[in-house]
């Protein structure tokens, strides 16, 4: 079981949709990162947070410690937040979820 | 600020021949890392370096060497390429280690393919 599993792999949705994109992990953590990926290949590092949740422009991230489970919300989804999300937690090293590709269409 | 630069971007090579991936920072960034993406896999650490003159193995090692002589560059080096290691390869930087609370900075990767 990889330790890092985030769901769904893919999924598409209109634009102005509310997106959700959901992160579990099964170690003890000391952070977890948000991270998207452009389909250029460039990462860029989204957030990153230990407990509660973020705020950024239309993305929110939560993180519930207890049950080990990170999710990603976008509101007012649009075209150019079409991109490889990727889910990475810290414990001694950080592992990387295999991603879940978001295409909104216009 | 140019942030984290790879070089190069793209590189075909032959099994058997050899090359370097560079990676370049200009952040001061104490930490360096070379991670690679495969298709339907996470990323995946080679090797990385804690400081000038340092460097460590990580999950998948095996057929890279790495060196850090210049705290701002990290290069990965394979001596005989081979097909298994077509990949993407992402170098990143930053200011601490795994249990530290800091952000990753990413290049914007080195797509290799082996033939």
């Amino acid at each position: 079981k990889n330790e890092v599993e985030q769901s769904p792999q893919n999924l598409t949705a209109q634009e102005g949709e509310f997106i959700t994109i959901n992160c579990s992990y099964s170690v003890g953590i000391s952070a977890l990162h948000w991270l998207q990926q452009h389909p250029g290949g460039g990462i860029v590092s989204l957030f990153m947070l230990s407990s509660g949740k973020k705020k950024h422009g239309r993305l929110i991230a939560t993180i519930n410690i207890q049950e080990k489970h990170s999710s990603l919300h976008i509101t007012a989804s649009h075209p150019r937040d079409s991109a490889v999300y990727i889910c990475a937690v810290r414990h001694e090293k950080l592992t990387f979820g295999t991603g879940t590709r978001l295409t909104i269409i216009p | 600020n140019a942030g984290v630069t790879q070089t190069p971007k793209f590189r075909v090579l032959k099994t058997g021949q050899s090359m370097t991936l560079l990676c370049a920072q200009d952040m001061n960034h104490e930490y360096m890392y070379w991670y690679r993406q495969d298709p339907g896999m996470g990323l995946r650490l080679i090797h990385y370096s804690v400081g000038e003159g340092t460097t460590a193995k990580g999950e998948v090692p095996d057929g890279y060497n790495v060196s850090r002589l210049k705290k701002q560059n990290f290069l990965l080096g394979l001596e005989s390429a081979a097909p298994s290691q077509t990949s993407v390869y992402f170098c990143a930087s930053s200011l601490q280690g795994a249990v530290g609370a800091n952000v990753l900075t990413f290049g914007a990767g080195s797509r290799l393919t082996v033939l």
